[in-house]
């Protein structure tokens, strides 16, 4: 198993739908879990920090789920802007290097 | 958060030659990594680079074809050595951990270096 493993997609959803995608990790003892949101040609950019069941901020909704070892984000009302790849990533071993999964493309259509 | 500037921000090499690429940061941090982002590919780390000592390399990626420097805690260099076609990709540095007791617990990336071989 992947320590990090993504829904490629794409997710190609209309302004306004609730999109949710997950991302499962093999590290039972990760305590920190991230996503990160990158555009086209740039760099990855934090979107969310997840320490604990979950955090919240907007549209955007994280969740842990430790029994299966999954964390999803959930993003409603979608825009025309959130149209990007959505990077999850977990410490390595090493502590504080991120494993990255490989992406789910999120494509909103008007 | 910091910030992170890399130059050059892209480059165009011949194979066989080599490119050092620089990172910068405007507050000093503990630490600094070194990622590559392959054409639709997600981010795979080369290397974390300690300040005044040799890098921590990880699988797959040995000192010699990716020599790394820290002389102190605000820049770091990658050198991309004797280069393929197959080096092309984006060369990202992030940064975790302000020093100074402002602790930064997630890592910010520097805005990449696009490299092309021929």
């Amino acid at each position: 198993r992947k320590e990090v493993e993504q829904d490629p997609g794409p997710f190609n959803v209309p302004e306004g739908a609730t999109v949710a995608f997950n991302c499962t990790y093999s590290n039972s003892a990760s305590q920190s879990f991230f996503w990160y949101r990158q555009d086209c040609r740039k760099e990855p950019k934090l979107l969310m920090s997840v320490y604990s069941s979950g955090n919240e901020d907007g549209r955007f909704t994280a969740q842990l789920n430790r029994a299966s070892q999954y964390i999803s984000l959930l993003i409603r009302d979608s825009k025309l802007s959130d149209s990007a790849t959505y990077l999850c990533a977990i410490p390595g071993g090493g502590g504080y290097a991120l494993n990255f999964g490989k992406g789910t493309s999120l494509l909103v259509t008007p | 958060s910091a910030v992170i500037s890399q130059k050059p921000s892209r480059d165009i090499c011949q194979r066989g030659t080599s490119l050092t690429i620089q990172c910068q940061v405007d507050s000093q941090v503990t630490m600094m990594f070194w990622y590559r982002q392959q054409p639709g590919q997600s981010l795979t780390l080369i290397a974390t680079a300690n300040q005044g000592s040799e890098a921590t390399y990880e699988s797959g990626f040995v000192i010699d074809k990716f020599p790394i420097s820290r002389p102190n805690l605000t820049f770091s260099t990658l050198t991309v050595s004797n280069m393929s076609p197959e080096d092309s990709s984006i060369y990202l540095c992030s940064v975790y951990g302000l020093a100074g007791g402002m602790v930064q617990e997630t890592q910010y990336f520097g805005p990449g270096t696009r490299l092309l071989v021929l």
